[in-house]
């Protein structure tokens, strides 16, 4: 059984400043993805960023970026100089990786508000 | 861009009637999954299809069906729907590494 847990309902950053979201995890799965996505209030999912369990380096695409520490269980994501359009609901999420494995986890999700 | 397509964005149904969503995806991906979110329980997995043809329950497949005939469309039925089924269906396909939404279906069942 996979789990994920997202501790912060809610968090606010000011403008141009940097913010982490945090995001544990739970899987006997020894391989198996992480991503994180996007919700604006108009619905859609925004996929953002995937980091694999056998990855050595941590994820980056653009402003955001992942504190990947397979130890602890925890794939936190890093918003670099937060803009107004970042605020949103963002989910982790977790899928494994074997051939018929494609069930995926998510967590509850984070609002992010962005303050200007 | 990959592109995955949900036939509606808003649809209003009667209690017991069949419900067909449609979602199709364009980049040849294998697995396929139907969600619905609802407020304050996120996300939950209703069905998932790793191939043509085939299909596995997810966390709450109660009260609906999947289909899978060709690799690029993935259909979610409620066989009669009812009002607790009103909610927003989020279908996503993915391989490793990337995963994509379409752009939901909020569904009311009156």
């Amino acid at each position: 059984a996979q789990k994920i847990t997202q501790t912060q309902p809610g968090m606010f950053v000011q403008e141009k400043e940097a913010v982490t979201l945090d995001c544990t995890y739970d899987t006997s799965d020894q391989s198996y993805g992480l991503f994180w996505y996007k919700q604006p209030s108009s619905g859609e999912m925004i996929f953002l960023i995937y980091q694999g369990s056998y990855d050595e380096q941590n994820a980056t695409e653009g402003r955001y970026s992942l504190n990947f520490q397979k130890a602890r269980k925890s794939t936190n994501l890093v918003i670099s100089a937060s803009q107004l359009g970042d605020s949103a609901m963002y989910f982790c999420a977790m899928r494994g990786l074997t051939t018929n494995a494609g069930k995926s986890t998510f967590g509850d999700g984070t609002t992010l508000t962005v303050k200007p | 861009d990959v592109k995955v397509t949900q036939s509606s964005r808003y649809l209003v149904k009667r209690t017991g009637e069949k419900v067909f969503l449609e979602c199709v995806q364009d980049m040849d991906h294998e697995n396929m999954f139907w969600y619905r979110q609802d407020p304050g329980l996120g996300l939950r997995l209703i069905y998932f299809s790793y191939d043509v043809k085939m299909k596995e329950k997810g966390d709450i497949p109660e009260g609906y069906s999947v289909s899978r005939e060709k690799k690029e469309r993935f259909s979610l039925i409620l066989e009669s729907a009812s009002t607790n089924q009103t909610s927003m269906y989020l279908c996503a396909s993915s391989v490793p590494g990337e995963a994509f939404f379409g752009q939901g279906t909020r569904l009311t069942v009156v």
